[in-house]
């Protein structure tokens, strides 16, 4: 069982919706969740954090944690195309990042 | 968060030969990593960058051929060694700060290609 399990995609969602990312990860002791967001081309950019049961919200993104599931998600309302990237889940563990695979969103205009 | 710049941004090389990527951060930070980015794959640490002190590899990695150095709280080199083509990838540095909740910010990458 991969460390961080995210579907690779890719999702598409029209402009305007609500896209849903989604993480999984395999050590209960972590403690930090990351969202990243990578445009083609480009290196990963720190978009949400979360570290407490419940929800994050920040503009347009709400990070959501479930400890007990071993759960992550992201969500973005109102989608635009300059969403469209590579999303990274991250988890902390001893120190380091572990990345999960990533899932590519598309949203069409 | 510190600004990070990498150098080269970009490089062909050869076969056999080297590259060291510098990475420079404009304030100082506590923990500075190396990641590799194969093409369509996510992040791999290679190693935590330790300041003063050697490097900590990860599985599968080792300072012979990643060489690495942290002089100070700013800045931190990779060597990629005898490079072959399987070298060929995206390198990357990452900061964070013991103050923070171990967000890590990343520089924009070195897009290495090997003959």
């Amino acid at each position: 069982q991969k460390e961080v399990e995210q579907n690779s995609g890719p999702l598409s969602v029209p402009e305007g919706a609500i896209a849903s990312l989604n993480c999984t990860y395999s050590d209960r002791g972590s403690q930090s969740f990351f969202w990243y967001r990578q445009y083609s081309g480009k290196s990963p950019e720190l978009i949400m954090f979360i570290y407490s049961n419940g929800d994050k919200e920040d503009g347009r993104f709400t990070a959501q944690l479930n400890k007990a599931s071993q759960y992550v998600s992201l969500l973005i309302r109102d989608s635009q195309p300059s969403d469209s990237a590579t999303y990274l889940c991250a988890v902390q563990g001893a120190q380091k990042l572990v990345f999960g695979q990533g899932t590519r969103l598309t949203i069409n205009p | 968060s510190a600004v990070i710049s990498q150098k080269p941004s970009r490089d062909i090389c050869q076969r056999g030969t080297s590259l060291t990527i510098q990475c420079q951060v404009d304030s100082q930070v506590t923990m500075m990593f190396w990641y590799r980015q194969q093409p369509g794959q996510s992040l791999t640490l290679i190693a935590t960058a330790n300041q003063g002190s050697e490097a900590t590899y990860e599985s599968g990695f080792v300072i012979d051929k990643f060489p690495i150095s942290r002089p100070n709280l700013t800045f931190s080199t990779l060597t990629v060694s005898n490079m072959s083509p399987e070298d060929s990838s995206i390198y990357l540095c990452s900061e964070t700060d013991r103050d923070s909740y171990n967000e890590q910010f990343f520089g924009p990458g070195t897009r290495l290609t090997v003959l």
